[in-house]
C-alpha cells in the first residue's frame, strides 16, 4: 500500500533561514515522488519530482528535496525562506501499483516571519 | 503551452441539486484526474480518465461521476447536492501512458462548490 506522512502540520521559519519539510513515505515499488506547492485561493503548483534518477532533486524557487530509500523519507529543504513562500506543500507518492494515482500528504503550512 | 482550465471558477448551489464542473487538460495530454479537498479531509482522489475510460476511482459515493470526450476534455457531475461536497474541486492533467505509469500531473486552479 502507497502511503505518505507530512511529519509536521505547522513550520514557522524566518525570512532568511533555512526551511526544512519533512515527509516519509511506503510504497511497494520503486515510487515516484513529488511535492506541490499551494497558495491561499490557488490551484497546485509542482515544485520537484523524483523518478529514481538523481537522489537530489533541484526544483523550482529554490527548492530541493533528497531521496533517502533507507529512511523512506523525501524531505524539502530552501536554504533562505522568502516572504513569497509561505503557503502549503503537499509530498505526494505514486508508483506503478498506483497506475496514475496520486496519494497526497496532509500538508505542511508554512510562515515565513519577517 | 496552456495550462489545465477549469470552470466555472465559483458554483454556489443548494442541497438537492446537481452540478457539472468542467476541466480541459494541456495540450496533448490524455489523462484527466480529480480531487476533492476539504480542510478536514485534505486532498482526495475522486477518479481518473484516460482515452475517454474511467481507469481509477477513488473511494467516493456513486453519486459523484465522470466522463471524459475524446478532445480529453474532463466533467464531473455531483448529483443530489448534499452540504458535505463543499469544497474545492481541483483537475489535474498528466500524459498518462496506456500501462497506466505514473507521470507528472499539473493542476488546474480550481472549483470552489459552496452548497447552501
Amino acid at each position: 500500500a502507497q502511503s505518505v506522512t507530512q511529519l509536521d502540520s505547522h513550520v514557522s521559519v524566518s525570512e532568511g533561514t533555512p526551511v526544512l519539510l519533512r515527509c516519509n513515505y511506503s510504497s511497494s515499488y520503486s515510487p515516484s515522488l513529488f511535492w506541490y506547492v499551494q497558495h491561499p485561493n490557488k490551484g497546485l503548483q509542482l515544485l520537484l519530482k523524483y523518478t529514481s534518477a538523481a537522489t537530489l532533486v533541484k526544483g523550482i524557487n529554490g527548492f530541493e528535496a533528497e531521496f533517502k530509500k533507507s529512511e523512506t523519507s523525501f524531505h524539502l529543504t530552501k536554504p533562505s525562506a522568502h516572504m513569497s513562500d509561505a503557503a502549503e506543500y503537499f509530498c505526494v507518492v505514486s508508483d506503478r501499483g498506483t497506475g496514475n494515482q496520486f496519494y497526497f500528504g496532509t500538508g505542511t503550512s508554512l510562515t515565513v516571519i519577517p | 503551452k496552456a495550462g489545465v482550465t477549469q470552470t466555472p471558477r465559483y458554483l454556489i448551489k443548494t442541497r438537492g441539486q446537481q452540478v457539472t464542473l468542467s476541466c480541459s487538460p494541456i495540450s496533448g495530454h490524455r489523462s484527466v484526474s480529480w480531487y476533492q479537498q476539504t480542510p478536514g479531509q485534505g486532498l482526495q482522489f475522486l477518479f481518473e480518465y484516460f482515452s475517454e475510460t474511467q481507469r481509477n476511482k477513488g473511494n467516493f459515493p456513486g453519486r459523484f461521476s465522470g466522463r471524459q470526450f475524446s478532445n480529453s476534455r474532463s466533467e464531473m457531475n455531483v448529483s443530489t447536492l448534499e452540504l458535505g461536497d463543499s469544497a474545492l474541486y481541483l483537475c489535474a492533467s498528466s500524459l498518462g501512458a496506456a500501462s497506466g505509469a505514473a507521470g507528472t500531473q499539473y493542476f488546474g486552479p480550481g472549483t470552489r462548490l459552496t452548497v447552501l
